[in-house]
């Protein structure tokens, strides 16, 4: 049973527009959501995350919405640059259990010129 | 610089070796983490560990084993039990998050297996 879901395997956007990213959750425990980068045979980056208690939250280029209703986040990347082209992770964790963190099977983004 | 370190990078491992990946990290964190990753495919938890001399089995642990002898290190052992090994290891760590936000975890650059 997936907790955390992509359901978007890839996603192409031109250069300058705005890339969405999507997750869904399934655990109404999770209170903590995370947005990583992974380039090919890296390990992911942290790019930004959101507590529960907030609905938005903006690092730069980089804004995750969360809508705790729904079980919904998205992550927005504005501009997009051709160096955002990765595959995108998105991660959750509940407080009572805040070691274990559980990710989604990931978006791989690619920006076209 | 701080950070996580694994080595090695690439590793072959024959059929019914046991193999040891290593993990350490100087950013004084308390839990450390092991995900595997299948091509294509998202990050599965394959042990974790909140503290030293302590660690919990994640989703995918038969197969693996773990020790947390020093809070510096976590070293994952391969054993011939897991049957299809073949993937990239990616070892992380992470602190207590302040009040409300929770842990950010942070990735070690990984390691390739691969059965031969």
């Amino acid at each position: 049973d997936q907790q955390v879901k992509q359901n978007s395997p890839s996603l192409s956007v031109q250069e300058g527009r705005i890339s969405i990213l999507n997750c869904d959750y399934t655990n109404s425990m999770f209170d903590y959501f995370l947005w990583y980068k992974k380039y090919p045979a890296e390990g992911p980056t942290f790019l930004i995350s959101i507590s529960s208690i907030k609905d938005k939250n903006e690092d730069g280029r980089f804004t995750v919405f969360l809508n705790k209703s729904a079980k919904h986040l998205s992550l927005h990347i504005v501009p997009s640059q051709p160096g955002d082209s990765a595959v995108y992770f998105c991660a959750a964790s509940a407080r009572s259990s805040a070691s274990k963190i559980i990710f989604g099977s990931g978006t791989r983004l690619s920006i076209r010129p | 610089d701080g950070g996580i370190t694994q080595s090695p990078k690439y590793l072959f491992r024959k059929e019914g070796q046991n193999v040891t990946l290593s993990c350490e990290q100087n950013l004084n964190h308390d839990a450390m983490y092991w995900y595997r990753q299948d091509p294509g495919q998202g990050l599965r938890l394959i042990y974790y560990s909140q503290i030293v001399n302590d660690f919990q089995k994640g989703d995918i642990a038969e197969g693996y084993s773990v020790s947390r002898e020093k809070k510096e290190s976590f070293p994952l052992t391969v054993t011939s039990a897991q049957k299809n090994p073949t993937a990239f290891y990616l070892c992380a760590s992470s602190s207590p998050g302040q009040k409300f936000s929770g842990n950010t975890i942070y990735f070690g650059e990984g390691s390739w297996l691969t059965v031969v």
